[in-house]
């Protein structure tokens, strides 16, 4: 079975760095995304990894350990718009992607 | 980039009719298409996995007579809420995966908001 876990909540300030982990267990493993998601919204790519170490992309980092597990996300230089959910999903057989919960980011002034 | 349109954005049905909520790639042929379903405050939630021309597969729990899902083309697949009641509001999100050249990245339609009053 799949098992991703994020936490629910986080709130940061403007300006400041982010950090939103993710812990994951499954049964097969072909990648490790994440999603940004506004209220009401569909979901937006945000990066993907499926081999180990940090990708960059602008203000937004993406790191994952195969061996750990386990996988952040870095948000650099918070803006307002950047309040939103967060979705780390891990891509298993036949293309599936599962997701986790969710982090509901808030950034205050 | 892929581009994945769903119809409609917003539907209000009255209980006990039946609604088609449609998802199409629009320059690229999809061989697997997901159905996603989200409450608010919650993740996605996969309900199935249709590949063209086969039979979709149906995450346990979600009821296969209730969620009729057809894939007949590449392009398009259809979610038919059928005997719709209140509890089935909620959003509804497709994805699309294509062939190797597209990658690995998953393609989302704009999502569903489905109100049954």
């Amino acid at each position: 079975g799949q098992n991703i876990d994020q936490p629910t909540e986080m709130t940061a300030t403007e300006g400041a760095i982010v950090q939103i982990n993710c812990t994951y267990q499954t049964s097969g493993f072909n990648g490790l995304f994440w999603y940004q998601q506004h209220a009401g919204e569909a979901p937006t790519f945000l990066s993907y990894n499926v081999l180990d170490g940090l990708e960059e992309k602008g203000r937004f980092s993406s790191f994952l350990s195969r061996s750990k597990g386990y996988s952040y996300l870095l948000l650099k230089e918070l803006q307002m718009k950047d309040s939103a959910s967060y979705l780390c999903a891990v891509r298993g057989r036949g293309n599936m992607l599962t997701f986790g919960g969710g982090t509901r980011l808030m950034v205050k002034p | 980039g892929a581009v994945v349109s769903q119809h409609p954005s917003r539907v209000i049905c009255k209980s006990g009719t039946s609604v088609k909520i449609e998802c199409r790639s629009l320059d690229f042929q999809a061989t697997t298409m997901f159905w996603y379903r989200q409450f608010p405050k919650q993740s996605l939630m996969l309900m199935a996995t249709s590949n063209e021309g086969s039979k979709a597969t149906y995450e346990q729990g979600v009821e296969k007579d209730k969620f009729l899902i057809n894939h007949a083309s590449l392009t398009l697949s259809t979610l038919t809420v059928t005997s719709a009641h209140p509890e089935d509001s909620s959003f509804y999100i497709c994805s699309a995966s294509g062939g190797a050249e597209l990658g690995t990245e998953a393609f989302f339609g704009q999502g569903t908001r489905l109100t049954v009053v």
